[in-house]
């Protein structure tokens, strides 16, 4: 079965500062999805980024990008230039076939 | 907004009860799968269906069912409700079935006392 760990329960850092989640997973799958959902405190899970296993180019959208190391089991997610509406709870979350496996989450606080 | 509807918001009901969360897919989205979120257990995935019918399953208890109804929209219902039900229950669509990525919809805080 696929584990996923969220390290960090977690984190503070100032407005425009950059901040890394790290996230690790267990697989013995050669195919599969990664992703980071953030929870705001309105609870709505909210898709921030994807990558997909077989791609060695790691995934950037705006000031989300991610550090894929397959080998090592490892999904970072960088947010540059954060904003004070980041502030959220951030999860990893796993997927093959029909479900995602999330780890426990990141709480990530945005201070002005 | 993700486009996936959930209905109620908020639902408190007593132990031993039964209840029904509704929701509806993004428009061309197959697949439907139904997550508990609460404070123990962290996320986790129920059930999933695929144009009406039954993919795979999770942790559910044999208290809980679900089903996809021709228009594709879902219902999860939970009977005998326990305090431990108590959750956060969120749907989520994605246009095939697996692999993809998923959008969540609003959730049902599910409160039973």
């Amino acid at each position: 079965a696929q584990t996923v760990t969220q390290s960090q329960p977690e984190m503070s850092v100032q407005e425009a500062e950059t901040v890394t989640l790290s996230c690790t997973y267990d697989t013995s799958e050669n195919n599969y999805y990664l992703f980071w959902y953030k929870q705001p405190p309105s609870r709505q899970m909210i898709l921030v980024i994807r990558q997909e296993a077989y791609k060695q180019q790691n995934a950037t959208e705006n000031r989300f990008s991610v550090n894929f190391q397959k080998a090592a089991k490892s999904f970072s997610l960088k947010i540059s230039d954060s904003q004070l509406g980041d502030t959220a709870m951030y999860f990893c979350a796993f997927g093959r076939a029909q479900k995602l496996v999330f780890g426990q989450g990141t709480r990530l606080t945005i201070n002005p | 907004d993700s486009g996936v509807t959930q209905t109620p918001k908020h639902l408190i009901t007593a132990t031993g009860q039964r209840v029904t969360l509704r929701c509806s897919p993004r428009s061309g989205d197959l697949s439907v799968y139904w997550y508990q979120q609460s404070l123990d257990q962290g996320l986790q995935f129920l059930i999933q269906y695929y144009n009406g019918e039954e993919r795979a399953k999770g942790n559910i208890l044999e208290r809980f069912s679900a089903q996809q109804f021709p228009d594709l929209h879902s219902e999860l219902n939970l009977s005998s409700l326990e305090l431990g039900d108590s959750a956060l229950y969120f749907c989520a669509s994605s246009v095939v079935a697996g692999g993809n990525e998923q959008y969540f919809g609003p959730g049902t805080r599910l409160t039973v006392t």
